[in-house]
């Protein structure tokens, strides 16, 4: 049961520089979420998607981007880093946006010098 | 927007000392869902509560589910080791369409 893995779980890089993160489910869950995860603010929903091809903003959505060309696949992106994106990245999966129990990926952690 | 908030923020609890954790909504929710974040790891699910004044039981631990569906409250009985870790909640309003999670518990349990 391979579950939800996310790559790579550790990255730094230089702020201007363009990041991605990757996530992956093998359970054909339908909705994927990405979360950003700061001290003190727990976790903050960066963008979500319904379905393939299908996505939307978060809270704190400025300065990702993200699709969903397959069901299983549901990469992030930040365009041009900045070292307020430095934090923990967790990836997420569920069968309904509204039903049941989200699934946390591992994590990857994003240093931006 | 629909804001989430989690008192304490710290708790140290001698081991076999109970420990309890509040969740507050801005907003009226349809559901609740309690996490379990360890040290380093990443957030488990523990429960999901969606009746008003629903109280569901995990061994040693307690959900409630405020009448007005508003709070909700996460109560361990004789804390272990194995409790550390920080304790998210995450509330669904009727209008949004995901969880917004309260920015947790962190609790320590010294043996």
């Amino acid at each position: 049961d391979a579950g939800i893995t996310q790559s790579p779980r550790y990255k730094i890089t230089e702020t201007g520089r363009q990041v991605t993160l990757m996530c992956h489910q093998t359970w054909s869950h339908s909705y994927m979420f990405w979360y950003r995860q700061d001290l003190g603010h727990g976790l903050r929903l960066i963008y979500y998607s319904a379905a393939a091809d299908i996505t939307d903003k978060g809270e704190v959505s400025d300065g990702y981007v993200v699709s969903r060309s397959k069901t299983e696949n549901f990469p992030l992106t930040l365009e041009s880093a900045t070292r307020s994106q430095t934090s923990v990245y967790f990836c997420a999966s569920n069968r309904g946006a509204d039903t049941g129990e989200l699934f946390f990926g591992e994590g990857s952690r994003l240093t931006v010098l | 927007g629909q804001q989430v908030m989690q008192i304490p923020q710290y708790q140290h609890v001698q081991e076999g000392e109970d420990f309890t954790t509040y969740c507050n909504s801005s907003t009226t929710l349809s559901n609740i869902q309690w996490y379990k974040q360890r040290p380093g790891g990443h957030p488990v699910f523990l429960i999901q509560l969606v009746k008003s004044g629903e109280v569901k039981k995990q061994k040693r631990l307690t959900f409630q589910f405020g009448e007005a569906k508003k709070n909700s409250s996460l109560h361990i009985t004789a804390t272990q080791t194995t409790d550390v870790g920080t304790y998210f909640c995450a509330g669904r309003d009727n209008y949004g369409q995901n969880f917004v999670f309260g920015p947790g518990t962190r609790l320590s349990v010294l043996p």
